[in-house]
């Protein structure tokens, strides 16, 4: 299986100011043959599922401000929320889909400082 | 668009069979475009992927959950449905129906409100 290793656990950020979280895969998911990342990023707010933000590790899914912004390749990637707004306040998931079974981040909750 | 709504008990006894169903609306579960999947997410802790079916009836399990877990789909009611045998109290969670975009691995979207399935005598 691929381990993903969300950092840090938890994190306060000041309205307006920038969040940054983590994610590592124990292995490579990126594919040479369509030189594709294979990471995705959730945000879960309290009593809801998970919703779509980020796709091949940086596609901005339709409809998420361009404040959210996804980097890196290979086992090593950054979810970026360039500058918090009060509604951003949730658990930020990563997956890996290389490879199955499919699996999730332990997730990283993001509050206001 | 693809709206995804979960049902079934709330409440499986310890040892007995927990079976849940997601109707789909807003689109065919005969598409050819979509696989459909089961997540899973205890209380207060992360997600877990179980299962995911293609229209054909192909299925895909996570290894960890394999000898418990049937995933079918009924192609005429818009349905597929999760069976998972033998449960326990870890196996109390919220369970999610969700789309997968075009293949077999990706990302899951949408995703359907979820259910609270208790594993309880």
């Amino acid at each position: 299986d691929i381990v993903m290793t969300q950092s840090p656990d938890s994190l306060a950020v000041s309205l307006g100011e920038r969040a940054t979280i983590n994610c590592m895969s124990s292995r490579s998911v990126f594919y040479s043959s369509n030189s594709k990342n294979y990471l995705a990023w959730y945000q879960q707010k309290p009593g809801q599922p998970p919703k779509l933000l980020i796709y091949w590790a940086s596609t901005r899914e339709s409809g998420v401000p361009d404040r959210f912004s996804g980097s890196g390749s290979g086992t090593d990637f950054t979810l970026t929320i360039s500058s918090l707004q009060a509604e951003d306040v949730a658990v930020y998931y990563c997956q890996q889909y290389y490879s199955s079974p499919l699996t999730f981040g332990g997730g990283t909750k993001v509050e206001i400082k | 668009q693809l709206q995804l709504q979960e049902s079934g008990p709330g409440l499986v006894k310890p040892s007995e069979t927990l079976s849940l169903t997601c109707t789909v609306s807003g689109g065919s579960i005969s598409s050819s475009t979509y696989y459909w999947g089961w997540i899973r997410q205890p209380p207060g802790k992360g997600l877990e992927w179980i299962g995911s079916i293609y229209y054909s009836g192909s299925t895909y399990y996570n290894p960890s959950l394999k000898s418990r877990v049937i995933i079918s789909v009924d192609t005429s009611k818009n349905q597929f449905s999760l069976n998972l045998s033998s449960v326990t109290a870890a196996d109390t969670a919220v369970y999610y129906c969700a789309t997968l975009q075009a293949t077999v691995w990706a990302w899951f979207d949408p995703w359907g409100q979820g259910t609270l399935v208790t594993v309880s005598s």
